[in-house]
């Protein structure tokens, strides 16, 4: 069965930064696109951004583009999120997901993990 | 950015009764549409996806159809188990969107 294990969450205060890290096992994890969903509290779901199966290709949402990077690390088969410059607005539970494939676009998100919380306040 | 819109936003219906959640896109997205379950406190789960293709291990009672810009996902027989929020999700054109949400409760 599929594992998604999210860590790094936490506090930040506005303008700082966090990196979250998502630990996958029970699949080939090179061979899979991977996203971060994430949501607000009491609100809906988030598309935040997608890397490719061998990390030559990334997307992101305008809300967090510039500020936020996704990476792979398939030796480690971890995904991470590099979050700078944090704003109120981005604080949510973050959700990492396996895609459908290996290509950043037309996949869907098969597996989602527990999710991690991060808030960001003063 | 494609649009998302679902109805009912929420809906209570007794143990067994067939229920319907519509999505519509605010553009031509073909079949690529997905469904969500959320239950309270949990991650979402994958359910259907390309409009009408259970995911394994989903029970059958979850069906999916339509195209283009109007989607359909109904329960056939709503179970105690099946409190939740159901999303809708498009992957036709980045960035890949949500509809709100529509959430379901035992009458």
């Amino acid at each position: 069965e599929v594992q998604l294990v999210e860590s790094g969450g936490g506090l930040v205060e506005p303008g700082g930064s966090l990196t979250l890290s998502c630990a996958a096992s029970e699949f080939t994890f090179s061979r899979f696109a991977m996203n971060w969903v994430r949501q607000a509290p009491g609100k809906g779901l988030e598309w935040v951004s997608t890397i490719g199966s061998s990390a030559d290709s990334t997307l992101y949402a305008d809300s967090v583009k510039g500020r936020f990077t996704i990476s792979r690390d398939n030796s480690r088969n971890t995904l991470y999120l590099q979050m700078n410059s944090l704003r109120a607005e981005d604080t949510a539970i973050y959700y990492c997901a396996k895609g459908s494939g290996g290509a950043p676009g037309f996949q869907y998100f098969q597996h989602w993990g527990q999710g991690t919380l991060v808030t960001v306040s003063s | 950015d494609i649009q998302m819109t679902q109805s009912p936003s929420s809906l209570s219906a007794s143990v067994g009764d067939r229920v319907t959640i519509t999505c519509r896109a605010s553009q031509d997205i073909s079949n690529y549409l997905n469904w969500y379950q959320q239950k309270p406190g949990k991650a979402p789960k994958l359910l259907i996806h390309d409009t009408s293709n259970l995911q394994t291990g989903v029970p059958s009672r979850f069906s999916g159809s339509g195209s283009g810009t109007d989607f359909a996902f109904t329960i056939s027989g709503l179970q105690p188990e099946d409190i939740a929020t159901y999303y809708c999700q498009q992957y036709d054109d980045v960035p890949f969107t949500f509809g709100p949400g529509t959430k379901v409760d035992i009458k």
